[in-house]
């Protein structure tokens, strides 16, 4: 069965540091790896995806993430973190096996921007 | 604008009472998935369908129940017997329901359960 970890359960940055989350995923064959953050009551919005190719992704807000298939590891990353980009983040994989396109979520992490 | 809409946003019920939870898509998409997301424990899958008249079992039915009789709507019951229903709840919707396609969420329901 596929499983996603992310170890990191809160991250504090400064406003303006690089900030990296990480995502370890547990599947047998190529995955299917996605990145969602998640203001406070709200849904959940795509940052980015992977599903072939180049494994440096780029995504939106300025995140990207790298495939690493040697480490099972997709984990994200910002440059500059801007005061906006606190939210809970979740690494989620997907199967082309999986019937009906059926996500497994990690179980997130909350990053804390300081001013 | 397109978008998945779920009503109502905070959503309160008594013990032994069952609760409907309504998630309308206007995307056209095919497939359509309720989560259930309780803190630390990120998102998990109660019911998804890929297709109108036709849904499956997530990780975690038991005590929830859907219908799927409109392409546009999902509706997820929590039923008397689901033991511990005091959750946020999120509905989404993918073009198919193949593993490359992105899911869609909408904003979410909070159920508690006084």
């Amino acid at each position: 069965a596929q499983s996603v970890t992310q170890p990191d359960i809160h991250i504090t940055v400064s406003e303006g540091a690089s900030l990296e989350l990480r995502c370890n995923y547990s599947y047998g064959a190529t995955p299917y790896l996605f990145w969602y953050v998640q203001s406070p009551g709200q849904g959940l919005q795509l940052l980015l995806k992977y599903f072939s190719g180049d494994t440096l992704v780029q995504g939106i807000k300025g995140f990207e993430a790298e495939f690493k298939r040697s480490q099972s590891s997709f984990n994200l990353r910002k440059p500059s973190v801007h005061w906006s980009d606190a939210a809970e983040y979740f690494c989620a994989v997907g199967s082309i096996k999986a019937a009906g396109n059926k996500l497994t979520f990690g179980g997130g992490t909350r990053v804390l921007v300081k001013p | 604008d397109g978008g998945i809409t779920q009503s109502p946003k905070y959503l309160f019920r008594k013990e032994g009472q069952n609760v409907t939870l309504s998630c309308e898509q206007n995307l056209n998409h095919d497939a359509m998935y309720w989560y259930r997301q309780d803190p630390g424990q990120g998102l998990r899958l109660i019911y998804y369908s890929q297709i109108v008249n036709d849904f499956q079992k997530g990780d975690i039915a038991e005590g929830y129940s859907v219908s799927r009789e409109k392409k546009e709507s999902f509706p997820l019951t929590v039923t008397s017997a689901q033991k511990n229903p005091t959750a946020f709840y999120l509905c989404a919707s993918s073009i198919s329901g193949l593993g490359d396609n992105e899911q869609f969420f909408g904003p979410g329901t909070r159920l508690t359960v006084l």
